[in-house]
């Protein structure tokens, strides 16, 4: 089983609709996760980390499900700029070094 | 915010031939740095974490001799590809910590072709 994992899409989002997508992690003691956003051919970017009671930024709104062991991604109200892929990053915790694991990101393209 | 620097954003080398990247923080120290690599459409890759005046651990699979990352200061680490073949053309980014942040930043990537 992968580490992370995501479905790579695409997701066509008409603008001003909501999207929303899931990840899953294997490592049970994993302790901290995050969005990032990475544009084509670009470095990726903090988003927003995920907390356990979950948070929300604006539109965008992150859930953690650690029984399941998956988090989410909600945007509301999808503006143009909002297409790029969206990496869920894990932190596999102290039994795996503190290292990051990257899914293969949710790429979103919204249409006008 | 914090930064890091990475140096050069895109480079075109001939094989067999060497090519180092640089990868700098310029607001704070970062003790590790990670190295990751990212071929067309899959996920970033963990190379390697080095830390300040020690050796990089590499991960299973990649060739220390070939990556050879030094990281001699709190504010810089350079990975240098040896002997470059074109199936080493990917896109290299670094990435660092700091101590003020919960998250991690990144380098702007550099984009390495060999011909």
């Amino acid at each position: 089983r992968k580490e992370v994992e995501q479905d790579p899409g695409p997701f066509n989002v008409p603008e001003g609709a909501t999207v929303a997508f899931n990840c899953t992690y294997s490592n049970s003691a994993s302790q901290s996760f995050f969005w990032y956003r990475q544009d084509c051919r670009k470095e990726p970017k903090l988003l927003m980390s995920v907390y356990s009671s979950g948070n929300e930024d604006g539109r965008f709104t992150a859930q953690l499900n650690r029984a399941s062991q998956y988090i989410s991604l909600l945007i509301r109200d999808s503006k143009l700029s909002d297409s790029a892929t969206y990496l869920c990053v894990v932190n596999m915790g102290k039994s795996g070094n503190n290292r990051l694991a990257f899914g293969k990101g949710n790429q979103v393209v919204v249409i006008p | 915010g914090a930064v890091v620097s990475q140096h050069p954003s895109r480079v075109i080398c001939k094989s067999g031939t060497s090519v180092k990247i640089e990868c700098r923080s310029l607001d704070f120290q970062a003790t590790t740095m990670f190295w990751y690599r990212q071929f067309p459409k899959q996920s970033l890759m963990l190379m390697a974490t080095s830390n300040e005046g020690s050796k990089a651990t590499y991960e299973q699979g990649v060739e220390k001799d070939k990556f050879l990352i030094n990281h001699a200061s709190l504010t810089l680490s350079t990975l240098t590809v040896t002997s470059a073949h074109p199936e080493d053309s990917s896109f290299y980014i670094c990435s660092a910590r700091d101590k003020g942040n919960y998250g991690y930043t990144f380098g702007s990537g550099t984009r390495l072709t060999v011909v």
